[in-house]
């Protein structure tokens, strides 16, 4: 069974940083491509950042970009999403994210972890 | 970037009935489009994947079309658990940008 666990969300204040981190099982976690997607209070789905199966290849949204990094290690099969210079608009649920194989589509979500940015 | 626009913001229609929810992209995008269901309180589920190839699992009922830049959802006899917030989201290149969401209400 696919499972993405993701920790590390919670109250910083602006200009903090937080690190994400998604434990990932039941599947070859080093064969798929991964994202972080993130979902404000009652708003939308904005994707934020994604890597390649290898870790070689990585994209930010230009929302974060300069402010958050993505990264991933293989041998833990572990996602993991650094941000700093927070700012309240970044108050979200963040959700880790797994890609089809060969398919950029999302196939399994993560229940997500809430980060709250407030003085 | 590409930006996906869905139309209509929220959509009212009774069991039984047909829905069709759309997605226009701001470029072509070879058909790399992706719909999924969301629920209060829910990560989103993927239910079409590459315009109209349904995911594991999902029901009959879920169909995509579309091609270039214009692409939709129909739900042919909408149940109870149907009523969501549906997104549509291109991968053809970074950054997978989403469209706003479609509400579907009773």
């Amino acid at each position: 069974e696919v499972q993405l666990a993701e920790s590390g969300g919670g109250l910083v204040q602006p200009g903090g940083s937080l690190r994400l981190s998604c434990a990932a099982s039941g599947f070859t976690f080093s064969t798929h491509a991964m994202s972080w997607v993130r979902q404000a209070p009652g708003k939308g789905l904005e994707w934020i950042s994604g890597i390649t199966a290898d870790g070689v290849h990585t994209k930010n949204a230009d929302a974060v970009k300069g402010r958050f990094t993505i990264s991933r290690d293989n041998s833990r099969n572990t996602l993991f999403l650094q941000m700093d210079s927070l700012r309240a608009e970044d108050t979200a649920v963040y959700y880790c994210s797994k890609q089809l194989w060969g398919v950029g589509a999302i196939d399994f979500w993560g229940q997500g972890t809430l980060v709250t940015v407030s003085p | 970037e590409i930006v996906m626009t869905q139309s209509p913001a929220t959509l009212s229609v009774s069991a039984g009935e047909r829905a069709t929810l759309s997605c226009r992209a701001s470029q072509s995008i070879n058909s790399k489009i992706a719909w999924y269901q969301q629920k209060p309180g829910q990560a989103p589920r993927l239910l079409i994947f590459g315009a109209s190839t349904r995911a594991t699992g999902i029901p009959a009922r879920f169909s995509g079309n579309g091609s270039g830049t214009e692409f939709t959802l129909t739900i042919s006899s909408l149940q109870s658990e149907d009523f969501a917030v549906y997104y549509c989201q291109h991968y053809d290149n970074w950054p997978h940008t989403f469209g706003q969401g479609t509400k579907l209400e009773i």
